[in-house]
């Protein structure tokens, strides 16, 4: 079963970059599409973009062009870079797997990181 | 954008009762359509996709229906364990939105 963690800050100042990795274990990066989901106290869950272990990538309009992914097949992890981070930033972020049907659900998640930005 | 509209926002219950929660996208999303189950401080948890397809493992009292614009998650009989928050998103267009959850509480 494919298990996926996530690693990074747990505070970032503001207008900084934060930086989060998720590692992969149990199956391959190879073939799958990854995404990124976060989530603000108040419960509401945001859909970041996601990466195709191609590289090709689909950002969510709302980052306003702050986001990039990538991903590093022979450590089998994925990153994503969030620029000029807000309080508005602030969540849990979780990294996922995109299943294999063609519907684009989320059929691994990771336990979610906490991140902070605060001076 | 599409929106994702969930009601109820919350809902108390019992055990044993059936419980329907609905989700509307502000547009036809055909069946691209999924649900999660959330725990608190827990990471979501796929339950259904494609609408109406039980993910494997999930227990057949869950079930989905709906296509188009209008879809429903029915428990048919509510568990301790299905306290929780439930999420739909919407897959058909990118972002992937999410409807805004709603909280199962036992009475």
């Amino acid at each position: 079963q494919v298990r996926l963690q996530e690693s990074g800050p747990g505070l970032v100042k503001p207008s900084e970059t934060l930086s989060l990795t998720c590692t992969v274990s149990g199956g391959s990066i190879s073939g799958y599409y990854w995404t990124w989901i976060r989530q603000a106290a108040g419960g509401g869950l945001e859909w970041i973009g996601r990466i195709y272990s191609s590289g090709s990538t689909n950002y969510n309009p709302s980052l306003r062009s702050r986001g990039t992914m990538s991903l590093d097949t022979s450590k089998n992890r994925f990153s994503l870079k969030l620029t000029s981070m807000t309080v508005a930033d602030t969540a849990v972020y979780y990294c996922a797997r995109v299943g294999e049907s063609s519907t684009w659900e989320l059929d691994s998640w990771g336990q979610g990181a906490l991140v902070t930005v605060s001076s | 954008d599409i929106q994702m509209t969930q009601s109820p926002s919350s809902l108390s219950a019992s055990v044993a009762d059936r419980v329907t929660i609905t989700c509307r996208a502000s547009q036809t999303i055909s069946f691209y359509l999924n649900w999660y189950q959330q725990k608190p401080g827990k990471a979501p948890e796929l339950l259904i996709y494609a609408a109406s397809v039980l993910r494997r493992g999930v227990p057949s009292r869950f079930s989905g229906s709906g296509s188009g614009t209008d879809f429903t998650l029915t428990i048919t009989s509510l568990q301790p364990e299905d306290s929780a928050t439930y999420f739909c998103q919407q897959t058909l267009n990118s972002p992937h939105t999410f409807g805004q959850g709603t909280k199962v509480e036992f009475k």
